[in-house]
């Protein structure tokens, strides 16, 4: 069994729909949680971070981070076409290494 | 602020020849990590440095795979000799606390 789990997707919205992304994990030594956007042929660019359990919200998206069940979610609010990539959530206990999922690859379409 | 630095971005080579991969850290980043990502998957880590110091070189396949990190800041990878299976995306990250900084990659074509 994997750390990290993910749904590999393919997702395919309609434009302005809320994406929902989610990943589980089996380390609860866990404390930092990240999603990284990865464009094709591009490395992974951080999007949100938060550190333990909680919401974060920037703009259109929120991160929500739910230790108890080891469950962690992005929603994307108003879906745009430029959101089309692959979505990876990944966390880590500090300076350590990340642990990534496999990414869940998302079609935004107009 | 400039960004994680890497080069070249694109490398294609025959099978048991070496290459090497240089990076350049988000400017006073002390932890470097080299990632490694196949297709379809998520990145993994290959080594982390604090500093010069390589604290976590567990996956890094030593047979064939070096690294270093001389005046800790910039970083070198290398193979050799290079194997099929070693065609890959070779991404750098840089952080100066949990969250991490990518670059954007090199893509490796063994033939």
């Amino acid at each position: 069994q994997k750390e990290v789990e993910q749904d590999p997707g393919p997702l395919s919205v309609p434009e302005g729909a809320i994406v929902s992304l989610n990943c589980t994990y089996s380390n609860s030594a866990f404390q930092y949680f990240m999603w990284y956007r990865q464009y094709s042929r591009k490395g992974p660019e951080l999007l949100m971070y938060t550190y333990s359990s909680g919401n974060k919200e920037d703009g259109r998206f929120t991160a929500q981070v739910d230790k108890s069940s080891k469950y962690i979610s992005l929603f994307i609010r108003d879906s745009q076409p430029s959101d089309s990539a692959t979505y990876l959530c990944a966390m880590n206990k500090g300076t350590d290494k990340l642990i990534f999922g496999t990414g869940t690859r998302l079609q935004v379409f107009p | 602020e400039a960004g994680v630095v890497q080069s070249p971005r694109y490398k294609i080579i025959e099978k048991k020849q070496p290459v090497a991969f240089w990076c350049n850290p988000i400017s006073g980043h002390n932890t470097l990590y080299w990632y490694l990502q196949n297709l379809g998957q998520g990145p993994e880590l290959l080594i982390r440095y604090e500093n010069e110091e390589a604290v976590d070189d567990s996956q890094l396949p030593k047979d064939r795979f070096s690294a270093e990190r001389l005046k800790g800041v910039d970083s070198t990878l290398k193979i050799q000799p290079a194997e099929l299976g070693d065609s890959a995306v070779y991404l750098c990250a840089s952080s100066l606390g949990a969250e991490q900084y990518f670059g954007p990659g090199t893509r490796l074509t063994v033939t």
